[in-house]
């Protein structure tokens, strides 16, 4: 079993829909998670970061967590075209910041 | 803030040369530099892990006289792909973290073509 499943999609929506990508894991020893959007052949940007459980906005996105669930995600709202990327879910375990876990990746897709 | 840059973003080489690859942290120092190697559609494999001025520490399976790493600087680090061969060819990104942050900031890639 892998440490952190991701679905790889494809995820088409309609511009100005509700996005909700996902992830699991299953190290409960994991407290630090990160999104990072990777658009073709370009390098991870990071677009959010949350500390154990709850939830973080900023601009568009949400990130959530549930640790008793083991669960993640990220929320983009009035999607558009420009946030048709690949999205990484990564985690790493308190005070081992060398040692990052990442998802596969959901591949998404805004359409005008 | 925290930029990491990449040189070359994309280099052709022909089978058995060897390719030099920098990343860079233009506005902090990176006393942890991380290079990853991705394929297509894939996720990141993490490759090996250098701390300035030390030894870098290669993930199982990942030739270290093949992939050489050098990190002489808090705001440099060298990978160097050895005798390449068509196998090689990849997506080669680099990521950094300053001491007492808690994330990598990720380079933009190299892509490498071996012929």
């Amino acid at each position: 079993q892998k440490e952190v499943e991701q679905d790889p999609g494809p995820l088409s929506v309609p511009e100005g829909a509700i996005v909700s990508l996902n992830c699991t894991y299953s190290n409960s020893a994991f407290q630090y998670f990160m999104w990072y959007r990777q658009y073709s052949r370009k390098g991870p940007e990071l677009l959010m970061y949350t500390y154990s459980s709850g939830n973080k906005e900023d601009g568009r996105f949400t990130a959530q967590v549930d640790k008793s669930s083991k669960y993640i995600s990220l929320f983009i709202r009035d999607s558009q075209p420009s946030d048709s990327a690949t999205y990484l879910c990564a985690m790493s375990a308190s005070g081992n910041f060398n040692k990052f876990y990442f998802g596969s990746g959901t591949k998404l897709n805004v359409k005008p | 803030g925290a930029v990491v840059s990449q040189h070359p973003s994309w280099v052709i080489c022909k089978s058995g040369t060897s390719v030099k690859i920098e990343c860079r942290s233009l506005d902090f120092q990176a006393t942890t530099m991380f290079w990853y190697r991705q394929f297509p559609k894939q996720s990141l494999m993490l490759m090996a892990t250098s701390n300035e001025g030390s030894k870098a520490t290669y993930e199982q399976g990942v030739e270290k006289d093949k992939f050489l790493i050098n990190h002489a600087s808090l705001t440099l680090s060298t990978l160097t792909v050895t005798s390449a061969h068509p196998e090689d060819s990849s997506f080669y990104i680099c990521s950094a973290r300053d001491f007492g942050e808690d994330t990598q900031y990720f380079g933009p890639g190299t892509r490498l073509t071996v012929l």
